[in-house]
């Protein structure tokens, strides 16, 4: 079976400009969440979504968007780029919303220039 | 608020002998905890994971965590550590609703020949 797999693998962006990122869960899987991973770092919580809906957020501002479709995959949006926005951001999906079994993708490297 | 500290951001040891990487947490209700391993240019794979029953959890590669209420921690150890063991290892706590992990900094082991 597949993984969790994101898409771009890596991407460069100006500070400013607006990126999306892209996340697909393992088949079965209802629950995706989003995580940044600054270099030198553990990862960081962004978002969880269930069935299309928010239920949970992180200490990040609201340039920080996501949404998720019925078919349950993901996407990540980041407005107005910062520098410190630079960092690998991991998807991780699970069966369920309140299942602590996550099992994550391998990522995308956003470089802020 | 939960948090998790990992002792040692590097720590080097030769093929062959114990592997102990060591992580502590802080948690307002019962934890669940986690050890992930990040090849390099890799997302995160479970190693282990502690959520109720037996304080002592074995996972893949060998590697093994006791979970220890009175002394806030959840070292990771592996008996004879191997080549292929080299990575960077990230210790978790879950939180209450089950919907997101707090890691710490990471340990990233390094194994001499």
């Amino acid at each position: 079976d597949a993984g969790v797999t994101q898409s771009p693998t890596h991407l460069i962006k100006t500070r400013g400009q607006q990126v999306t990122l892209r996340c697909s869960p393992i088949s079965g899987h209802k629950s995706v969440s989003w995580y940044q991973q600054v270099l030198g770092q553990g990862p960081q919580f962004i978002f969880q979504y269930y069935e299309k809906e928010e239920r949970g957020r992180g200490n990040f501002p609201d340039r920080f968007s996501a949404r998720q479709f019925p078919n349950y995959s993901s996407e990540l949006n980041v407005n107005a780029l910062l520098l410190g926005d630079s960092a690998l951001y991991l998807c991780a999906s699970s069966v369920r919303d309140s299942n602590y079994e996550q099992y994550f993708g391998p990522g995308t490297r956003l470089t802020v220039t | 608020a939960q948090s998790v500290t990992q002792l040692g951001s590097h720590v080097s040891v030769s093929e062959g002998a114990l592997v102990l990487l060591r992580c502590n947490y802080s948690s307002s209700v019962p934890p669940y905890l986690f050890w992930y391993v990040q090849y390099p240019n890799q997302g995160l794979q479970l190693l282990l994971k502690y959520t109720t029953g037996a304080t002592l959890v074995k996972g893949i590669n060998g590697f093994e965590a006791e979970f220890k209420k009175s002394e806030t921690s959840f070292h990771l150890t592996k008996p004879s550590a191997h080549m292929s063991d080299a990575a960077e290892y990230f210790c978790a706590v879950g939180n209450n609703a089950g919907n997101m992990l707090t890691f710490g900094g990471g340990t990233r082991l390094m194994v001499k020949p």
